[in-house]
Formats: structure tokens, sequence, C-alpha cells
């Protein structure tokens, strides 16, 4: 089992659309979690940290769930320049001090 | 301007001549660390550093070297590159908090590496 997973998409949808993404880790120690967006190519960005009591910027949502091991990222009233791969990032894995990005799961708005 | 910077952008190069990237950071972070980045794997954590003189593995370290003499600057060195080794690469650079968590990290903008 990977140590963050992620679906890989491609997510295709309107503008305006809700999308969802969600992603699994498997260690429970974890404990910093953030979802990153890379554009073609480019380095990956921040867009935001993860709280445990969930945590908004806008029109992107974020939340995580300890029990179930699982973060989701929610964003709203989807604009093109939403398209982007979007990576799910938890520290752990064997040790605290490594950083484990998920796969990604690439997102295509269309107008 | 916070940044990290990473050279060269691009190198093309042979098997086994060693070759050396380079990474600086101006934000004073405690945390720096390598990824390699190919199609299908995601970002794969290469090594990783918590301080001056202070390096650890990631997950794929085979074939690299890391040292970490400055706060500022870590270098990856490939002592003698292979094929398997061409890939695109990113620096990051992020606070380190006691307790063990991680702060959000900053990228370069990378490093494509094809080693014929």
């Amino acid at each position: 089992r990977k140590e963050v997973e992620q679906d890989p998409g491609p997510f295709n949808v309107p503008e305006g659309a809700t999308v969802a993404f969600n992603c699994t880790y498997s260690n429970s120690a974890s404990q910093s979690f953030f979802w990153y967006r890379q554009d073609c190519r480019k380095e990956p960005k921040l867009l935001m940290s993860v709280y445990s009591s969930g945590n908004e910027d806008g029109r992107f949502t974020a939340q995580l769930n300890r029990a179930s091991q699982y973060i989701s990222l929610l964003i709203r009233d989807s604009k093109l320049s939403d398209s982007a791969t979007y990576l799910c990032v938890v520290n752990g894995g064997s040790s605290a001090s490594k950083i484990i990005f998920g796969s990604g799961t690439r997102l295509s708005i269309r107008p | 301007e916070a940044q990290v910077t990473q050279n060269p952008r691009y190198l093309i190069t042979v098997t086994g001549k060693k070759l050396t990237v380079t990474c600086s950071q101006n934000m004073n972070h405690e945390y720096m660390s390598w990824y390699r980045q190919d199609p299908g794997l995601g970002l794969r954590q290469i090594y990783y550093s918590m301080n001056v003189e202070v390096t650890d593995k990631g997950d794929v370290p085979e074939g690299y070297k890391v040292s970490r003499k400055e706060k500022r600057n870590f270098p990856l060195i490939l002592e003698s590159p292979s094929p398997n080794q061409t890939s695109l690469y990113f620096c990051a650079s992020g606070r380190w908090a006691s307790g063990g968590s991680n702060q959000p990290q900053h990228f370069g903008d990378g490093t494509r590496l094809s080693i014929l």
C-alpha cells in the first residue's frame, strides 16, 4: 500500500462546478498535512495547510479526518485557472521528518 | 524576495560524469530537501536535511549524495550519473518546528537533467 494515495483523475468539470479530492495516508503518526497545486512541469506551490479543525480559504476548503486517515480538498465555483494537478502532502512515513507526496490528481476545468 | 534558487535549470550530460546541482535559500529555513519527479510516480524525496550537518535519506537516495555545510545551501551530487537518473529535480526549503512537524515548503524552479 502506498503511504499517500490519491485518485489520479483526470477530473474534467465545467466552470462553476464544485469538485472534491480525497487523499488517504497510512501513517497514523503523521502530523503535517498540506495541499499543493502544480501547473504543468512547474514547481509545486502551497495551496493550503490542513488543520485538524478544518480550514477555508476563499473557494477552497480543506478537512482532516484523523480517525479514517484521510484529508480532503473542496473547490467551489471552479475557475478555468484552477486547472492543475493537486498534490496531497503528508509528513511521517518511517520518519516524522520525511515528506511524502501523493502522485497527484489532475483537474481540468472546461468553459 | 524570498526564494529557493537551483542551478542549472537544464543539463544534458553523459553517463559517469560527476555533476552537482546547487540549491540555495534566503529564508533562513532549517529544513531543506531534494525531490525527483517522474511521470506516473509523482514527487519522491531523495534526501533531506533538518539543519546544518544533519542529513537523512528519503525514499530514493541511491546514486545521490548531499551535504549541508551552511544553512542556506544544500547541493545534490551525482557522483556517477546513469540514464535512470534522468528526471526533473526540485529543491525545497521550509521551517522545521519543534515537536516534529513540518511547515510548508517553498520550491525552486526545478532542474531538468538528461543523462545520456
